[in-house]
């Protein structure tokens, strides 16, 4: 594909799960974001990947979230004991590199019970 | 601390109008993003600004960057129903290892007939 991938689109789960978001950047794109954007907000960072290494992880909320990118393209975010006030969309982008344009996926709407 | 800053949050206009949107930013940048979102989408880049009285145009829609007063905006000119959406900047910061954009909160706009 052209863009930049996220999956599932949306994602409804109960308080205390554990979940998985999935980011697929563009083809070539070195550089990958993930960020949360809550209702009437703007995206709040929350991670970037240079190559397969968090080059800065500051704006991961707890150490219930958790992000990896093995192989330096596809990225999961990870989310334990999952919390009410983790409901958000949760958007992922990517860029041929830091300093270039970044590309976003169109989200994932996540909505804890 | 970072920080971004946009008014107004809310701005109804009546098409054929002009109007700009200001965003303030609190230290120096690298570079500032214009981005356009629709409800339940995902955020289209619009703008990069890179340089000091940078300005660009796009259709009704013209960006501007004056670095010393940290401030940017967004004008727009004799405006059309299809401009209604929200409106974000965000302002990159790349010093040490950070590649991250910072938002503000929105400009919503509602171009009415």
């Amino acid at each position: 594909g052209a863009g930049v991938s996220q999956t599932p689109s949306n994602k409804v789960t109960e308080k205390g799960k554990y979940v998985e978001l999935r980011c697929d950047p563009i083809s070539g794109h070195t550089a990958l974001y993930w960020y949360r954007q809550s209702l009437g907000q703007g995206p709040e960072f929350l991670i970037y990947f240079q190559g397969t290494g968090a080059a800065d992880d500051s704006g991961l909320p707890n150490d219930r979230f958790f992000a990896v990118r093995p192989e330096g393209s596809v990225s999961t975010l990870k989310i334990q004991r999952t919390e009410r006030g983790d409901s958000a969309v949760y958007l992922c982008a990517s860029s041929q590199g830091q300093g270039q344009p970044q590309h976003f996926g169109d989200g994932t709407r996540l909505s804890i019970l | 601390e970072l920080k971004v800053e946009q008014n107004p949050l809310f701005l109804s206009m009546q098409e054929g109008k002009n109007y700009t949107i200001y965003c303030n930013y609190s230290t120096t940048s690298d570079r500032l993003y214009w981005y356009r979102q629709d409800p339940g989408k995902s955020l289209e880049s619009l703008f990069v600004l890179l340089s000091n009285g940078a300005v660009k145009q796009e259709g009704r829609l013209m960006a501007s960057l004056d670095t010393k007063a940290r401030l940017s905006t967004l004008h727009i000119t004799a405006a059309v129903h299809d401009l209604s959406a929200t409106y974000f900047c965000a302002v990159a910061f790349y010093g040490g290892s950070q590649g991250n954009l910072i938002f503000g909160k929105g400009t919503k706009l509602s171009v009415k007939p």
